[in-house]
């Protein structure tokens, strides 16, 4: 299973500070996707990154993707008490018309 | 609207009944999951249609859960004898499935209880 591992389980931070959240995966992929979920419902695309591409931002978010690793990690800088949600990895296996599959989460606490 | 809608949003049941969850996609997508989501966990992956390919059903529990998606539309999860370990948030989600696995869009869910 190509499914990702996200660590922490669980993160604690500061308004203003930086959230860091790492995700592992085993196969060779075609793309890494983010995701947060508030209040346990539906989950909103934070940003997809390509197994060709090395980082990729989007406002406060940093993506950075390491295939020799099989890794990714999220940054979230300057966070805010609205940061607070459950983060997911996702992946999809490179052999065409694979699910994509997600992991477990890292829940993020920010406290004002 | 324009998004990806499910329904019921909750549904309490008796343990050994039927259910149908339905989803509709967000209207020109192509590929559409079915994920479930027990309290505090990640989402298990139970099923994949992708286009007019056959469905990826890879991660259906047991033979008491089905789906069907007709004309490429809408949806439908189906869970027979229901059994309390059933119990979950039932999550639907469509994409546009242009070069492998875009962003996908997600319905607010099926809460789904059973007694």
């Amino acid at each position: 299973s190509q499914q990702g591992e996200e660590d922490p389980q669980a993160l604690s931070i500061q308004e203003g500070e930086n959230a860091t959240m790492n995700c592992s995966y085993k196969t060779s992929i075609n793309n890494l996707q983010w995701y947060r979920q508030n209040s346990g419902r539906g989950l909103v695309h934070l940003i997809l990154i390509r197994s060709n591409e090395r980082e990729k931002h989007s406002g406060r978010l940093r993506v950075t993707l390491d295939t020799s690793k099989k890794s990714s990690s999220l940054l979230i800088t300057a966070s805010r008490a609205a940061d607070t949600a459950s983060y997911f990895c996702a992946t999809d296996a490179r052999q065409a018309g694979t699910a994509l599959i997600f992991g477990k989460g890292t829940t993020l606490s920010v406290s004002s | 609207g324009a998004g990806v809608s499910q329904s019921p949003s909750n549904k309490v049941t008796e343990k050994g009944k039927d259910v149908e969850l339905r989803c509709d996609p967000i209207s020109g997508h192509t590929a559409l999951y079915w994920y479930r989501q027990s309290l505090g966990q990640g989402l298990e992956f139970l099923i994949y249609f992708q286009g007019n390919s056959a469905p990826d059903k890879s991660g259906l529990p047991s033979d008491r859960f089905s789906a069907e998606r007709t004309g490429g539309s809408v949806s439908t999860l189906t869970i027979q004898r229901t059994q309390q370990e059933d119990s979950a948030v039932y999550l639907c989600a469509s994409s546009p499935l242009r070069q492998g696995n875009e962003k996908l869009f997600f319905g607010s869910g099926t809460q789904l209880s059973v007694l």
